[in-house]
């Protein structure tokens, strides 16, 4: 069975453009979770999808993020114009029931310059 | 303001010897925590959980116990092996509501078994 798959594994972009992470969660796991880990620090929850619908975006930084789950399959994350804070790991994770553990993909590292 | 905290961001044991990692945590709705282990490059993987109603969970070498009171649990691993080296997470949820849905983590700490 596929797990969690994020892509791109690694992407540098500069300050103000744009960029997009992907995340396939794992075959009928309807919880999709996104994460962010910045500079060593602690893995920092940024929304949760229950099929297409987000349950919880409360940890979502600001409005330059915009994550979305059509058909409540894959996953985007748009950063949108992306600054130098926002440089991390951006986990995706899958569970299959609101509870237990999450199956997290590999991340996705971003790099503002 | 860090809800769940991990003291130590690094812990050197010998191989063979037990490996206790410590995790602190201030939210009282906290009633579930699990203990993530992360290799460099990878995504975290799921360790071992324990529930708000019960003190200890031991699975194989690694045992979590919880001290409600306290509000600190601690993962054991006995007897430690090289490929235990890693970032460890301690990581909390409040399922019964409170708070976010996600898991809260603490920063980590980073295990190295010493040969």
């Amino acid at each position: 069975e596929a797990g969690v798959t994020q892509f791109p594994s690694h992407s540098v972009i500069e300050k103000g453009q744009t960029v997009t992470l992907r995340c396939d969660p794992i075959s009928g796991h309807d919880n999709l979770y996104w994460y962010r880990r910045v500079m060593g620090k602690e893995i920092k929850f940024l929304l949760h999808f229950v099929k297409e619908s987000k349950q919880d975006e409360s940890g979502m930084p600001n409005n330059r993020f915009l994550a979305e789950r059509t058909g409540g399959t894959y996953s985007t994350l748009k950063v949108q114009p992306a600054e130098l804070e926002d440089s991390g790991v951006y986990f995706c994770a899958s569970s299959h029931n609101r509870l237990g553990e999450l199956f997290f993909g590999e991340g996705s590292r971003l790099t503002v310059l | 303001d860090q809800q769940v905290k991990q003291n130590s961001p690094s812990l050197s044991v010998q191989e063979g010897r037990i490996s206790i990692l410590n995790c602190d945590y201030t939210n009282s709705m906290f009633d579930y925590f699990l203990w993530y282990k992360k290799y460099p490059a990878e995504g975290p993987t799921f360790l071992i959980s324990i529930s708000s109603i019960k003190d200890k969970n031991e699975d194989g070498r690694f045992t979590v116990f919880l001290n409600k009171s306290a509000k600190h649990l601690s993962l054991h691993i006995v007897p430690s092996q090289p490929g235990d080296s890693a970032v460890y997470f301690c990581a909390a949820s409040a399922n019964s509501g409170g708070g976010a849905d996600g898991l809260t983590f603490g920063k980590g700490t980073h295990l190295i078994i010493q040969p």
